[in-house]
């Protein structure tokens, strides 16, 4: 059974470094073809894809945050981490990390997601 | 960038089939995987690879997809299904895009 779930501050002042911890079990981040994501959604608005990291240490970020933002596993791999610098009140979202299944880059989609955690950035 | 277009609002009869677009250059050569989100809660797959359904997904959703529009089909719809729908593909390897999303209603 996969589960996920998504930890951190769900306050941040302006300028502040965001760091947001995604727990999982029921899978290995050392298994081929693994990959975990991260994606938010402001509130009231769609869903806006972050980063992802696969199994490989390989990692793909949203062009237009990429300045903005981090991925990392620990070194046991059960967890992953995003780091989001230079917190703005348009990144008051809710952020999910989901688990990434598909037989290759392109095919990939989000099949277990975590429950999602609002970060709220204000002073 | 790659663009997906959805409409903001769908409504349907319950008993009725609703279809909700998702539309992109060439989108018919990218593989489209679709969410339902309903308030409060996370994303839950639905349809992946354009027309597969995971477990436990009922067989009322169905997807399509060809040229420049995929399709999520529900049909015999009911009241359950009102939820916030997304579609998503991948731009090329490196970058994963959502659709802006589609409210279904069930009237």
């Amino acid at each position: 059974q996969i589960t996920l779930k998504e930890s951190g501050p769900t306050l941040v002042k302006p300028t502040q470094t965001l760091t947001l911890t995604c727990t999982f079990s029921g899978f290995s981040l050392s298994t081929s073809g693994v990959g975990v994501g991260w994606i938010r959604q402001p509130p009231g608005k769609a869903l806006e894809w972050l980063a992802l990291i696969y199994w490989n240490d390989d990692k793909r970020y949203s062009p237009s945050l990429k300045t903005k933002l981090t991925i990392t596993t620990d070194t046991s791999k059960e967890e992953v981490v995003l780091t989001v610098t230079n917190m703005d009140p348009v990144d008051t979202a809710t952020y999910f990390c989901a688990h990434v299944s598909g037989f290759s880059s392109s095919y990939k989609h989000f099949d277990y997601w975590g429950q999602g955690t609002l970060v709220t950035v204000s002073s | 960038s790659y663009v997906l277009t959805q409409p903001p609002s769908v409504s349907v009869a319950p008993g009725k089939t609703a279809r909700i677009t998702c539309g992109g250059n060439n989108v018919g050569s990218k593989s489209v995987h679709w969410y339902q989100q309903t308030p409060g809660q996370a994303p839950l797959l639905v349809i992946y690879y354009d027309s597969d359904r995971p477990s436990g997904i009922p067989e009322r959703f169905s997807g399509s997809n060809s040229g420049n529009t995929a399709t999520l089909t529900i049909s015999r719809v009911e009241a359950g299904d009102e939820a916030d729908y997304y579609c998503q593909v991948w731009e090329d390897s490196s970058t994963v895009v959502f659709g802006g999303g589609t409210k279904l209603t069930v009237l």
